[in-house]
């Protein structure tokens, strides 16, 4: 099976940049999504196809995939960004769905 | 604007069967990917399964011999059943859509449910 692996946590002050990864074999050569889950609530889409934004989500939020690893980037960062975040893909040889172990952000 | 809303019993006891259902508000079930994911308290998301609108399924391979989806068009509802649940399966389950379009399937989630936790305990 596909494994995506994300460090447990991030933190970062206020205003500043927190970079989150998501590690796979060769993700590179696919498409990752991320979510951001808001405590009690469902997850919901903040990246797609590896750094579109959908719509309402602030420029703030950009993603990158290369090789075996894979980033959210999350500029000036404000205290609504706490949230846990997770990655996901297509694991196209399986037709699965693999979301990756997710990030708990943590704003000082 | 498409919702979605799982309803289910909240309490299932062990070895018995846990079925919830997700029925969809403001947009056709028809022509899209349907999935049911899983999240135990404090941990991540697991995908269980989805189905397509003519019945086509593929389940994740560590519950596949208790999971059973399926989908009733005219109720605009598709459906989980888990057998032989135990503790483990204690979680909040979610039901969502894939972000494809006529029968495209795109590998990414655009719409989900609130979640319903269900419990298994005797």
């Amino acid at each position: 099976s596909y494994v995506l692996t994300q460090p447990p946590s991030v933190s970062v002050a206020p205003g500043k940049t927190a970079s989150i990864t998501c590690e796979g074999n060769n993700i590179g050569s696919k498409s990752v999504h991320w979510y951001q889950q808001q405590p009690g609530q469902a997850p919901v889409l903040v990246i797609s196809y590896d750094r579109d934004r959908p719509s309402g989500v602030p420029e703030r939020f950009a993603g990158s995939n290369s090789w075996n690893t894979a980033t959210l980037t999350i500029s000036r960062v404000e205290a609504g960004d706490e949230a846990d975040y997770y990655c996901q893909v297509w694991h196209s040889s399986s037709d699965h769905y693999v979301f990756g172990t997710g990030t708990k952000v943590t704003v000082l | 604007q498409v919702q979605l809303q799982e309803s289910g019993p909240g309490l299932v006891k062990p070895s018995e069967t846990l079925s919830l259902s997700c029925t969809v508000s403001g947009g056709s079930i028809s022509g899209y990917y349907w999935s049911w994911i899983r999240q135990p308290p404090g941990k991540g998301l697991e995908w269980i399964g989805y189905i397509y609108d003519s019945g086509s399924t593929n389940y994740n391979p560590s519950l596949k011999s208790r999971v059973t989806i399926s989908v009733d068009m005219s109720k605009n509802q598709f459906s989980l059943k888990l057998s032989s649940v135990t503790a483990a399966d204690t979680a909040v389950y979610y039901c969502a859509r894939d972000g494809g379009v006529a029968g495209r399937l795109e590998g990414y989630f655009d719409y989900w449910g609130q979640g319903t936790l269900v419990t298994v305990s005797s």
